[in-house]
């Protein structure tokens, strides 16, 4: 079975531009959830999607935003990047109820 | 509020050596779950461990094994018999599986391990 894939890899942007990384989640698994981790503040929840819903919602600006479409492939977007979003951003899927799986993550740099 | 600590920022062992991370939690639920995962130089982080609050069995996987205490509100985690592929930053997590989801992790600061040969 083939994991979680992001995309991009990499990315580099400016301040003030918008951004949207791509997650497709592990065939059968329709829980989505989103991390950002840094080093100053280590791995934060952003949201969570199951069945196209946002089930939770991290302490996140309204800068931060996700949607799941119907194959349970996920996207999230940041608008307005500050510098402070440069990040390592983690998609991780599961079956409802059960342990999540992580992708290799989006280096976001935003200069 | 929900919080998770790992006092140990940084540990560094000899190869062989057994070493232990310690991770406290707090939560004000009955319900819930905790977890390890393990993040490699890679970046990726890998699954290692999920306990329920019902269960307070310890487990043993190999080298690695896991003792869970409510009573100190603790899940620790040891490795016996270090080897160098060991060396990755350990992150323990919280989720108060509300509604039956697990998508909501609450991530200690993470315990940078290093293992010398």
């Amino acid at each position: 079975k083939a994991g979680v894939t992001q995309t991009p890899r990499y990315l580099i942007k400016t301040r003030g531009q918008q951004v949207t990384l791509s997650c497709s989640p592990i065939s059968g698994h329709r829980s989505v959830s989103w991390y950002q981790q840094t080093p100053g503040q280590g791995l934060q929840f952003l949201f969570e999607y199951f069945s196209e819903t946002q089930r939770n919602k991290g302490n996140f600006p309204g800068r931060f935003s996700g949607r799941q479409f119907s194959n349970s492939r996920s996207e999230m977007n940041v608008s307005t990047l500050e510098l402070g979003d440069s990040a390592l951003y983690l998609c991780a899927s599961s079956p409802l109820g059960n342990e999540q799986f992580f992708g290799p993550g989006t280096r976001l740099t935003v200069l | 509020a929900q919080k998770v600590t790992q006092a140990q920022t940084e540990i560094s062992v000899v190869e062989k050596e057994d070493v232990t991370l310690d991770c406290v939690y707090e939560t004000r639920d009955t319900t819930y779950y905790l977890f390890w995962y393990k993040q490699p130089p890679s970046g990726e982080l890998v699954f290692l461990i999920r306990r329920n609050s019902f269960d307070e069995q310890n487990e043993i996987s190999g080298r690695y094994s896991w003792n869970f205490q409510k009573s100190t509100s603790s899940f620790n985690f040891t490795i016996t018999a270090s080897q160098v592929v060991d060396s990755a930053v350990y992150f323990c997590a919280l989720s108060e599986g509300y509604g039956g989801s697990q998508g909501n992790l609450i991530f200690g600061k993470g315990t940078k391990l290093s293992v010398k040969p």
